[in-house]
């Protein structure tokens, strides 16, 4: 059964505190991503990954941190530098750099105590 | 910097209804235009168009693209209430594959 995980569903963050959100794929896509969703809002570019041991600033990256030690995990660390993280984050993910059709994960809901 | 806008920001309707949603688009080097649909979570594929004039269907839904006037619309005739989501309208471009993301379209069907 193919697909994208994300875990948790929801997460709680404290003032200070570096949270990470998990993303796992098991499609043998090469190229993977994260966004985050506000209210009202589409997604916007947090970082993405063509292959494994790379990856690339999106357009709001400050605040984040990204890893791609395996081809099928993607974690998203939010630092204590993202004053706003209160946000859907939706992890995606596409076979490889020529094809750009994404497919997605189910979300992370990231609240601040 | 690339721009996509989406209209309506929301619509409510009726089942039954027939409903027009918009996307604009302005970016460098189009490749395509891709349509999701969100409900409570992960956006859902439904379309990538890359040619202006030609239809893609699937069931009651149904896009085209005007790589001209730089924009597509997806119509969705005799809606039900499960067609109540989040549409996501993103484009493509020969940078990458990267997608640049319109605000959604919120539609919400009644009984």
């Amino acid at each position: 059964d193919g697909g994208i995980t994300q875990s948790p569903k929801y997460l709680f963050r404290k003032e200070g505190q570096n949270v990470t959100l998990s993303c796992e794929q098991n499609l043998n896509h090469d190229a993977m991503y994260w966004y985050r969703q506000d209210p009202g809002q589409g997604l916007r570019l947090i970082y993405y990954s063509q292959i494994v041991n790379d990856f690339q600033k999106g357009d709001i990256a400050e605040g984040y941190s990204v890893s791609r030690e395996k081809k099928e995990s993607f974690p998203l660390t939010v630092t204590s530098a993202q004053k706003n993280p209160t946000a859907f984050y939706l992890c995606a993910s596409s076979i490889d750099q020529g094809r750009e059709t994404q497919y997605f994960g189910p979300g992370t809901r990231l609240l601040v105590l | 910097e690339d721009k996509v806008v989406q209209s309506p920001l929301s619509l409510v309707v009726h089942e039954g209804d027939t409903v027009t949603l918009n996307c604009s688009y302005e970016v460098t080097n189009f490749r395509s235009l891709l349509w999701y649909k969100q409900e409570k979570k992960a956006p859902t594929f439904l379309f990538m168009l890359t040619s202006s004039g030609i239809e893609k269907k699937s069931g009651r839904l149904s896009s085209i693209l005007d790589k001209k006037e730089l924009f597509s619309i997806l119509n969705i005739t005799a809606t039900q209430t499960g067609d109540s989501a989040i549409y996501l309208c993103a484009v493509g471009t020969n940078a990458g594959n990267m997608l640049t993301f319109g605000g959604g379209t919120r539609l919400m069907v009644k009984p």
